[in-house]
C-alpha cells in the first residue's frame, strides 16, 4: 500500500544533541512538508520541498535543517540550536502544490 | 497574511446529536479549503475539501460548504457517533506564488458520549 512512513514513532534527545527524523513516501509525490504540533495547537510549518534538491523555510525553521536528495525521502534534523524541541512532528506529501496533503503518523520527540 | 480561526473546544455531544464546528478564514486570493481529522496518537487524515466558492465537500456523513461571502467553511454532521471523537482541523491552501503549504487552524476536539 502507498503511504508515508515516519520513524521512529518516539524519540528522545539529550541536551546538545542533534537528532534526525525520517520521512519516506512511496506515493510518487513531488512535494513534501514538515510540521510541528504542540499540545492544543494547530500545525506550524517548519520546511517544505516542492521538488528534489530544493526546499524552503516555513514559519518556524530556526533550529531545524532538512535535505531532499531523493524524491521519496525528506529527513528532518532537529539541531541543538532548537531550544524547545519537545513536540509531535508530522511529515506530509502531496502530488503537486495545489493538491491535498497526505500525512504520516508522526514522531513524538522528547528531551531527556 | 493567511489565517484560520476555529471555535474553541472541546465540543462534547451525545451520540446522534447534530454537530457544527465553525471555521472562518483570512486569505489572499481564492484559497482551497480543507477539513482534516486527527485520531489520538495518529497523523492527520483528509476528511473533505472544497476548491471554489459554493462548493460542498462531503465524506462519511460530514459536510462543509465554501462560503466566500462570509469567508467560512463550517463542518457539520447530522448524527455523530462515538467513533467520531477526534480533533478536527480546518485548513486553507492559496494559489498565489511562493508558499504552497497549508495554513491550519488550532483544531477543535470533539468528544462524543454514548
Amino acid at each position: 500500500d502507498g503511504g508515508i512512513t515516519q520513524s521512529p514513532k518516539y524519540l528522545f534527545r539529550k541536551e546538545g544533541q542533534n537528532v534526525t527524523l525520517s520521512c519516506e513516501q512511496n506515493l510518487n509525490h513531488d512535494a513534501m512538508y514538515w510540521y510541528r504540533q504542540d499540545p492544543g495547537q494547530g500545525l506550524r510549518l517548519i520546511y517544505y520541498s516542492q521538488i528534489v534538491n530544493d526546499f524552503q523555510k516555513g514559519d518556524i525553521a530556526e533550529g531545524y535543517s532538512v535535505s531532499r536528495e531523493k524524491k521519496e525521502s525528506f529527513p528532518l534534523t532537529v539541531t541543538s540550536a532548537q531550544k524547545n524541541p519537545t513536540a509531535f512532528y508530522l511529515c506530509a506529501s502531496s502530488l503537486g502544490q495545489d493538491q491535498p496533503q497526505h500525512f504520516g503518523d508522526g514522531t513524538r520527540l522528547s528531551i531527556l | 497574511g493567511n489565517s484560520v480561526t476555529q471555535m474553541e473546544g472541546p465540543v462534547t455531544l451525545s451520540e446522534e446529536a447534530f454537530l457544527t464546528i465553525n471555521c472562518t478564514y483570512t486569505a489572499t486570493g481564492y484559497p482551497s479549503l480543507f477539513w482534516y481529522v486527527q485520531y489520538p496518537g495518529e497523523g492527520l487524515q483528509l476528511l473533505l475539501k472544497a476548491t471554489k466558492a459554493d462548493d460542498k465537500g462531503s465524506n462519511k456523513g460530514f459536510e462543509a460548504t465554501y462560503r466566500k461571502e462570509t469567508t467560512s467553511f463550517h463542518l457539520e454532521k447530522g448524527s455523530v457517533q462515538v467513533s467520531d471523537s477526534a480533533v478536527y482541523f480546518c485548513a486553507l491552501l492559496t494559489r498565489d506564488t511562493g508558499r504552497r503549504a497549508l495554513t491550519f487552524g488550532s483544531g477543535t476536539r470533539l468528544q462524543v458520549q454514548p
